[in-house]
């Protein structure tokens, strides 16, 4: 079975600086998407960033990237630069190819930036 | 705007009672899903369709129920015999299910129990 892993409950960054979010997952299979979402005190979830498990470099946003080991299994988020308007809930998720794509959340990291 | 809406925002509930969430998406989305969010917890799936009049059971369906006859409209039941409703509600949407697009979310209505 697929599965995500968070191990992070929460993280502090002070403004401007960077942070790195860890995931990992758990799958034999060979084709995969990797997603992260943010979520605000308000509760919606907001896309930030995917890769795919055959593409070769990491993917970026903006302020986000996206470090991609494969044979490690993880798929850290990195938010270069924060602002206090990052402090949020961030959930990495998973989707697979085979069959209905369903995605499997983690459990997600909460990070508070401080001015 | 496109986007997903979800009302109510806040609901609540007498035990023993069914509710229904509204969901609604004028993305032209074929598929559409329901997601249950618990303190400290990920999303986890309760059903999803991919197309008008089908739909079909995900990880915590017990409980629960759906109607997809409109492309725009997924609502969702919860029954009395969903044992601990209390939770946040997201439903999602996405263009189709055969690649990796990513599911926009609707901003989610929160059910309590009284």
């Amino acid at each position: 079975a697929q599965k995500i892993t968070q191990t992070q409950p929460g993280m502090f960054v002070q403004e401007k600086e960077a942070v790195t979010l860890d995931c990992t997952y758990d799958t034999s299979d060979q084709s995969y998407g990797l997603f992260w979402y943010k979520q605000p005190s308000s509760g919606e979830m907001i896309f930030l960033i995917y890769q795919g498990s055959y593409d070769e470099q990491n993917a970026t946003e903006g302020r986000y990237s996206l470090n991609f080991q494969k044979a490690r299994k993880s798929a850290n988020l990195v938010i270069s630069a924060s602002q206090l308007g990052d402090s949020a809930m961030y959930f990495c998720a998973m989707i697979m190819a085979r069959g209905f794509q369903k995605l499997v959340f983690g459990t997600g990291t909460r990070l508070l930036v401080s001015p | 705007d496109g986007g997903i809406t979800q009302s109510p925002k806040y609901l609540f509930r007498k035990e023993g009672q069914n509710v229904t969430l509204s969901c609604e998406q004028n993305l032209n989305h074929d598929a559409m899903y329901w997601y249950r969010q618990d303190p400290g917890q990920g999303l986890r799936l309760i059903y999803y369709s991919q197309i008008v009049n089908d739909f079909q059971k995900g990880d915590i369906a017990e409980g629960y129920s759906v109607s997809r006859e409109k492309k725009e409209s997924f609502p969702l039941t919860v029954t009395s015999a969903q044992k601990n409703p209390t939770a946040f509600y997201l439903c999602a949407s996405s263009i189709r299910t055969s690649e990796y697009n990513e599911q926009f979310f609707g901003p989610g209505t929160r059910l309590t129990v009284l």
